[in-house]
C-alpha cells in the first residue's frame, strides 16, 4: 500500500489554465505539506497543515490555494498557470503531535512533474 | 531561523570509494536530524535520523553522528556502489519552531561509476 500518493504523476498544460493535484496518506498523520523541487533540486516548502488548519504559508503567489477536506487529504489547486510554475511538486506528511517533543521524519510521495508550455 | 548547509556537488566516485557529504546546521532550538535520499524520478525517502545529540543514525551502510559542538551531521558510508546514485538531502525538523517542519539543505548529486 503506498504511504503518500499523489496524481497525477505528470500534468503538461498551457500557460493560463487552472489545474489540480492531488494528495492523500494513508499512514494516520496529523500534518501534510507541499513542496516545490526546481530543475536544480532544490526544495522548497510551500504549506503545510496540522488536522485541517492551514500552520505554515511561505511566499507563494495567491495563485497557489491548498485545501485539506479532512486530515489524510491536501489538495494543491493553481490558478492562471504560468511557465515558471513548471517545476516538482511532493506532497508529504509527518505526525507531529506525539504527545512528547520527538520530531518525526516526513514521507513523501512520488511527485508531480508539472510542465506549463 | 533554522538553516541547514551541506557540501555542494555534484560527486563522482568511482564504486567501492569512501563517501562523505558534510552537512552543518543552524537552529535556535533541539532539532532532530535526517538524511534523505532521492533516487531519479521518485520521491524523497528517509535514509537515517538522528534525534539528539551523540546520537548515530545508520542504515544501508550509510551513517551519520549528530554532533552539537559542531553543529553536522554528516553522512559517511564506506564502500559506494552504481545503486548509490542519487541526490542525498540533509534535513532538520525542530518541533518547537516552524511549525515541525523540515528544512532541507540544497541536496547533493552523488554519481557512482562502476
Amino acid at each position: 500500500d503506498t504511504a503518500v500518493s499523489q496524481t497525477p504523476k505528470y500534468l503538461v498544460t498551457q500557460m493560463g489554465n487552472d489545474k489540480s493535484i492531488k494528495c492523500e496518506q494513508n499512514l494516520g498523520h496529523d500534518t501534510m505539506y507541499w513542496y516545490k523541487q526546481d530543475s536544480k533540486k532544490f526544495l522548497k516548502i510551500m504549506f503545510s497543515y496540522n488536522n485541517k488548519e492551514l500552520i505554515i504559508n511561505e511566499t507563494v503567489p495567491n495563485r497557489f490555494s491548498p485545501k485539506s477536506p479532512d486530515k489524510a487529504h491536501l489538495n494543491l489547486h493553481i490558478n492562471s498557470l504560468e511557465l515558471g510554475d513548471s517545476a516538482v511538486y511532493f506532497c508529504a506528511s509527518s505526525q507531529r503531535n506525539l504527545g512528547y517533543r520527538v520530531n518525526t521524519e516526513a514521507f513523501f510521495g512520488q511527485g508531480t512533474r508539472l510542465t506549463v508550455v | 531561523g533554522d538553516s541547514v548547509t551541506q557540501m555542494e556537488g555534484p560527486v563522482t566516485l568511482s564504486e567501492e570509494a569512501f563517501l562523505t557529504i558534510n552537512c552543518t546546521y543552524t537552529a535556535t532550538g533541539y532539532p532532530s536530524l535526517f538524511w534523505y535520499v532521492q533516487y531519479p524520478g521518485e520521491g524523497l525517502q528517509l535514509l537515517l535520523k538522528a534525534t539528539k545529540a551523540d546520537d548515530k543514525g545508520s542504515n544501508k551502510g550509510f551513517e551519520a553522528t549528530y554532533r552539537k559542538e559542531t553543529t553536522s551531521f554528516h553522512l559517511e558510508k564506506g564502500s559506494v556502489q552504481v545503486s548509490d546514485s542519487a541526490v542525498y538531502f540533509c534535513a532538520l525538523s525542530d518541533y518547537n519552531t516552524n511549525a515541525g517542519k523540515s528544512t532541507f539543505g540544497d541536496g547533493t548529486t552523488l554519481t557512482v561509476k562502476p
